[in-house]
């Protein structure tokens, strides 16, 4: 089945612990792209990728760091979570940047103490 | 200030009845708009698309229809079935650039009542 998956699912953690949130994608897509969706703001996007090793900021990049280091996997690591980082994360893909419709991941429900 | 608006949290209508889901947008750079659809604690699925060069397009029970001049979309649903209960959500992008980022609007929760 094709799919965006996304781990965990679920994550309490406290400031200042490095953590990563794993994507993958199993539709040989060449374009991967992070959002994080708060109430009253919508999805704004963190990061994308247009290829393996190919990254660039979106519209909400502080505090964020990705790696693009094979083509199915695309990892979100917050080096040193704070509050504010307390979201829905959304992972997303599709076949390459010609194409309009993007596939998204179930969802990353992160709460920072 | 938010380019995708859609202006209405939450719609409710009959089972069989047409629902009709409104998108404003203000950036005349946005060739592409998108229609999904969410559940809870589920990601967006998406369900149609429109490219700028098109007023309209169809698929089953869904169309969307695009008003280039008055920066306006909707989404028609007919007949709406109590399985369509779920939020949408308006998108639009720009093929200019590399980045194929996509803006939201905080979408309309829709419920369909048997």
């Amino acid at each position: 089945e094709a799919q965006v998956t996304q781990n965990p699912r679920y994550l309490i953690t406290v400031t200042g612990k490095k953590l990563t949130v794993t994507c993958s994608q199993n539709m040989n897509h060449e374009y991967m792209s992070w959002y994080r969706q708060d109430p009253g703001l919508g999805l704004r996007q963190i990061y994308y990728s247009m290829n393996v090793e190919v990254t660039d900021k979106g519209d909400v990049p502080e505090g964020y760091k990705v790696s693009r280091k094979e083509k199915r996997n695309f990892p979100l690591i917050l080096e040193s979570p704070s509050p504010n980082q307390t979201s829905l994360y959304f992972c997303a893909s599709s076949l390459s940047r010609d194409t309009d419709t993007q596939y998204f991941g179930p969802g990353t429900r992160l709460t920072v103490l | 200030d938010q380019q995708v608006k859609q202006n209405s949290p939450s719609l409710s209508v009959q089972e069989g009845r047409i629902s009709i889901l409104n998108c404003d947008y203000t950036n005349s750079m946005f060739d592409y708009f998108l229609w999904y659809k969410k559940y809870p604690a589920e990601g967006p699925t998406f369900l149609i698309s429109i490219s700028s060069i098109k007023d309209k397009n169809e698929d089953g029970r869904f169309t969307v229809f695009l008003n280039k001049s008055a920066k306006h979309l909707s989404l028609h649903i007919v007949p709406s079935q109590p399985g369509d209960s779920a939020v949408y959500f308006c998108a639009a992008g720009s093929r200019a650039g590399n980045n194929r980022k996509l803006i939201w609007g905080l979408g309309t929760s829709l419920a369909v009542n048997p």
